[in-house]
């Protein structure tokens, strides 16, 4: 079973930022929270990934609580091209990874 | 640099049939691993290869394997085709399970129709 939990789907007005929120509640000391996206028939896109610190790349933001238990991934300026299934993915290197069912972010014209 | 590609791209076999994907990744990039995509399961992990040997393996019956050359390209390989093993076939790429970063690069997949 997939250890994050994520809201089925979520609206985000193009040009404003998008927040996708994940739930790993059981996230253990050396995992990593990584984020990817599905844009329709094509294979998942890495995005981010981080293990405490909040981090930044050219693609989204990520941030982190505190206690780990949730992250959220910003989109900072959504595009209609934004549109796609965000998956979070928790696991350290030794385990295999595991996709829950994501978050389908629609982006509205 | 080249991304991930993966061959066929698309393939229609039938029952019973065997099917070999194959599977190139990113230069440099050692580790292979394999998922399986159906509309109802979603994204399926199959197994992961790193210097030739597999080091994880998903929950799924005897009849799909794989390998990786010294090359680091990959194969896998579904013997006894069923109907239920229509899928898109996505191999991903990353340096090694060992480094900082471990992100996966995928490839666009191979669509398998079994009829």
């Amino acid at each position: 079973d997939a250890k994050t939990t994520q809201p089925p789907s979520m609206d985000c007005a193009e040009g404003r930022a998008a927040n996708l929120p994940c739930n790993h509640s059981t996230i253990s000391g050396n995992e990593y929270v990584y984020w990817y996206r599905q844009i329709h028939s094509q294979g998942p896109q890495y995005i981010i990934h981080g293990l405490k610190n909040n981090e930044t790349n050219e693609m989204a933001s990520l941030i982190i609580t505190e206690d780990r238990k949730s992250s959220t991934l910003i989109l900072p300026h959504a595009t209609l091209r934004d549109t796609a299934v965000y998956y979070c993915i928790v696991t350290n290197r030794d385990d295999k990874i595991i996709f829950g069912k994501g978050t389908r972010l629609h982006i509205l014209p | 640099k080249a991304g991930v590609t993966q061959t066929p791209r698309y393939l229609i076999k039938t029952r019973g049939q065997q099917v070999t994907l194959s599977c190139s990744p990113i230069s440099g990039h050692r580790s292979v691993s394999w998922y399986q995509q159906t509309p109802g399961q979603g994204l399926q992990f199959l197994f992961e290869y790193f210097s030739e040997t597999q080091r994880n393996k998903g929950n799924f019956p005897g009849r799909f394997s794989g390998r990786q050359f010294s090359n680091s390209r990959s194969e896998m390989n579904v013997s006894t085709l069923e109907l239920g093993d229509s899928a898109l076939y996505l191999c991903a790429s990353s340096l090694d399970p060992f480094s900082s970063s471990y992100e996966q690069y995928f490839g666009p997949g191979t669509r398998l129709t079994v009829t």
